[in-house]
């Protein structure tokens, strides 16, 4: 069975302290890793594609990177507002044209003042 | 552009009652989503639609229907709601062209069924 894990389920930190979240996955024809932003009651915001192993994406304090088995996200130095629920999520092949994303359960960061 | 919207943002039903939930983008997109969000779970899938006039079933699509009215709108419908379908529902659609592209999230319909 396809599965998508997250960890740790939640993390708490001091700003600046860097760190990194996980998400590994068991899947059998990956198309696509997406890593998603979600604030309490909002809906999910995008923040990145990976497509193959080795590939890099950056954006401010973050940076994705993805591994034939993982992806991580790095943060660098967080700040207060970078305090969310992080998603990670995969798009399979499918030949049954199934086309949405298998969602993990979340890291819920909290970045301390 | 507004991006991705749903309406209502909250509802509560009874047992047994119906209701519809509407979604709607201004992206052009073709491909467009509904997923359901509960606490310790990650968001699943229910209904999704590759291009109007086209509906597929997802992982969780047992107790609702769906509607591809044009390319803008896809709606979810409830036909006799349970306590078992109390959760938020996110609509999503994604860019167009190509087999892989990020989904843009619409803000969420908190739904609860007493």
């Amino acid at each position: 069975e396809d599965q998508v894990t997250q960890s740790p389920e939640a993390l708490r930190l001091q700003e600046g302290e860097s760190s990194s979240l996980n998400c590994s996955y068991t899947v059998s024809g990956l198309r696509g890793l997406f890593w998603y932003r979600q604030d309490p009651g909002k809906g999910p915001e995008f923040l990145f594609t990976l497509y193959s192993a080795g590939e890099e994406k950056e954006k401010e304090r973050l940076k994705a990177t993805l591994t034939k088995k993982e992806s991580f996200l790095h943060i660098t130095a967080p700040k207060p507002e970078d305090s969310a629920t992080y998603l990670c999520a995969v798009q399979l092949y499918s030949g049954g044209g199934a086309d949405g994303l298998t969602f993990g359960k979340g890291t819920h960061l909290i970045i301390q003042p | 552009n507004a991006g991705v919207t749903q309406t209502p943002k909250f509802q509560v039903l009874k047992t047994g009652q119906s209701m519809t939930l509407q979604c709607a983008q201004d992206m052009n997109h073709n491909s467009m989503y509904w997923y359901r969000q509960d606490p310790g779970m990650g968001l699943r899938l229910i209904y999704y639609s590759a291009s109007e006039g086209t509906t597929d079933k997802g992982e969780v699509p047992n107790g609702y229907n769906v509607s591809r009215l044009n390319k803008r709108e896809f709606s979810l419908r409830l036909e006799s709601a349970a306590p078992s379908q109390t959760s938020v529902y996110f609509c999503a659609s994604r860019t167009s062209g190509g087999v892989v592209g990020e989904q843009f999230f619409g803000p969420g319909t908190r739904l609860t069924v007493l």
